[in-house]
């Protein structure tokens, strides 16, 4: 079974709207990271967002937002006032154990986001 | 500035012919690792390292082997390049459970 799943056909969004990027997750360990990655076209990969299992609250980064919801192992990106900088692809990814042997994150497929103006 | 290094950005090469990726980073950190990115697969971790002379298999590592001598350097071998080693590969590096930073990526195309 694929532990990170992201699902969405190439997402689109008007600038200055709101877009909502999917991710879903599977693990039994009850201790782990998911977190954001940005792809632009020139391929390097940008660090957005970080949700450890135990927060409280969900993540918040500027226009960044991760909608966590730990009982439908969800953990959606959300982009608020959309620029059109933020077209690119975006992974999520997942990090299991806290003082794991291997901090290995594990991706999911990405989602290509383009923003209209 | 806190940064990931790669070297070289962009390769093309013929089959057969021994290379190496180099990777560095200046923040100290005790993590490194490679993954490689092919469409539609997402990135995969190739080989990773906990710290100096600590290194082990990722999920994809056959074709490779790194080295981990000093701190700051995680040199990827390719010692027999095939064609579908063809990839665009990254170098990642973090404290051992913090976020982790990447390099710009390698472009590697073998021939």
């Amino acid at each position: 079974a694929q532990k990170i799943t992201q699902t969405q056909p190439g997402m689109f969004v008007q600038e200055k709207e709101a877009v909502t990027l999917d991710c879903t997750y599977d693990t039994s360990d009850p201790s782990y990271g998911l977190f954001w990655y940005k792809q632009p076209s020139s391929g390097e990969m940008i660090f957005l967002i970080y949700q450890g299992s135990y927060d409280q609250q969900n993540a918040t980064e500027g226009r960044y937002s991760l909608n966590f919801q730990k009982a439908r192992k969800s953990a959606n990106l959300v982009i608020s006032a959309s620029q059109l900088g933020d077209s690119a692809m975006y992974f999520c990814a997942m990090r299991e154990g806290v003082n794991g042997a291997n901090s290995k994150l594990t991706f999911g497929k990405g989602i290509t986001l383009s923003v209209r103006p | 500035e806190a940064q990931v290094t790669q070297n070289p950005r962009y390769l093309i090469t013929v089959t057969g012919k021994k290379l190496t990726v180099t990777c560095s980073q200046n923040m100290n950190h005790e993590y490194m690792s490679w993954y490689r990115q092919d469409p539609g697969l997402g990135l995969r971790q190739i080989y990773y390292s906990m710290n100096v002379e600590v290194t082990d298999k990722g999920d994809v590592p056959e074709g490779y082997k790194v080295s981990r001598k000093e701190k700051r350097n995680f040199p990827l071998i390719l010692e027999s390049p095939s064609p579908n080693q063809t990839s665009l590969y990254f170098c990642a590096s973090s404290r051992l459970t913090d976020t982790q930073y990447f390099g710009p990526g390698t472009r590697l195309t073998v021939l």
